[in-house]
């Protein structure tokens, strides 16, 4: 059972416009939604995170959204760059708890085109 | 200096023999984990470790057996490979709690054949 699905798979977008990718997930236990950036060849690195106590978190060119009631949350990219080609994973997890452990998405491979 | 390190970083071998993946990391974090990756490029958990202690054991086959000599070290150790078992395994590590972010390795790239 796919606790946090992800869409879309695969994304393209040209250079200078914004990237949405979006997150659902199902076990309203869950307190905490990071994103996370894997290029090739590597790990993934946290990129951004949120609690469900507030709607929306910036930083740089990086906004995630959050639907509490919808059990939403999204990520946008705004002015996207080649540098920005990467796989993104949304994730989620109840926190302090002894077994807590991420949860990921399906990941999406997003690709900026010039 | 790498803050997560695994070795070897590919991993060519064949069904029915036994292998072993290191993981080292120096960042002073206290909980590590193994997450596989599939070819779909899915991250499940396997397992993680709180200070040597073993906390999650997702519903992965007896053949995976973890060890956690110290808390900066967590290896991984699979017998009788199987076709399936072909994936790149990661190994990360967080600072008692996720809010502080997993730092991942670099993976390393299981292939059997």
């Amino acid at each position: 059972q796919q606790q946090v699905k992800q869409s879309p798979q695969s994304l393209i977008v040209q250079k200078g416009g914004i990237s949405i990718i979006n997150c659902a997930y199902e076990n309203t236990a869950f307190d905490y939604f990071p994103w996370y950036q894997q290029f090739p060849g590597k790990g993934p690195a946290l990129l951004i995170a949120i609690r469900p106590d507030v709607s929306e978190k910036k930083e740089g060119r990086f906004t995630i959204s959050f639907n509490k009631s919808a059990k939403q949350f999204s990520l946008h990219i705004m002015d996207s760059q080649p540098g920005d080609s990467a796989t993104y994973f949304c994730a989620a997890s109840m926190n302090n708890r002894r077994n807590e452990k991420l949860t990921f998405g399906t990941g999406t491979r997003l690709t900026i085109i010039p | 200096d790498t803050a997560v390190s695994q070795t070897p970083k590919y991993l060519v071998t064949q069904m029915g023999n036994d292998k072993s993946i290191k993981c080292e990391q120096n960042l002073g974090h206290d909980t590590m984990y193994w997450y596989k990756q599939d070819s779909k490029k899915f991250l499940k958990i396997m397992f993680s470790y709180n200070n040597k202690e073993l906390i999650i054991n997702e519903t992965v086959p007896n053949r995976f057996s973890p060890k956690s000599p110290d808390k900066a070290h967590l290896n991984l150790h699979i017998n009788s490979l199987e076709l399936g078992d072909s994936a790149v395994y990661f190994c990360a590590s967080s600072q008692g709690t996720v809010v502080y972010g997993y730092t991942f390795g670099s993976g390393t790239r299981l292939t059997v054949v």
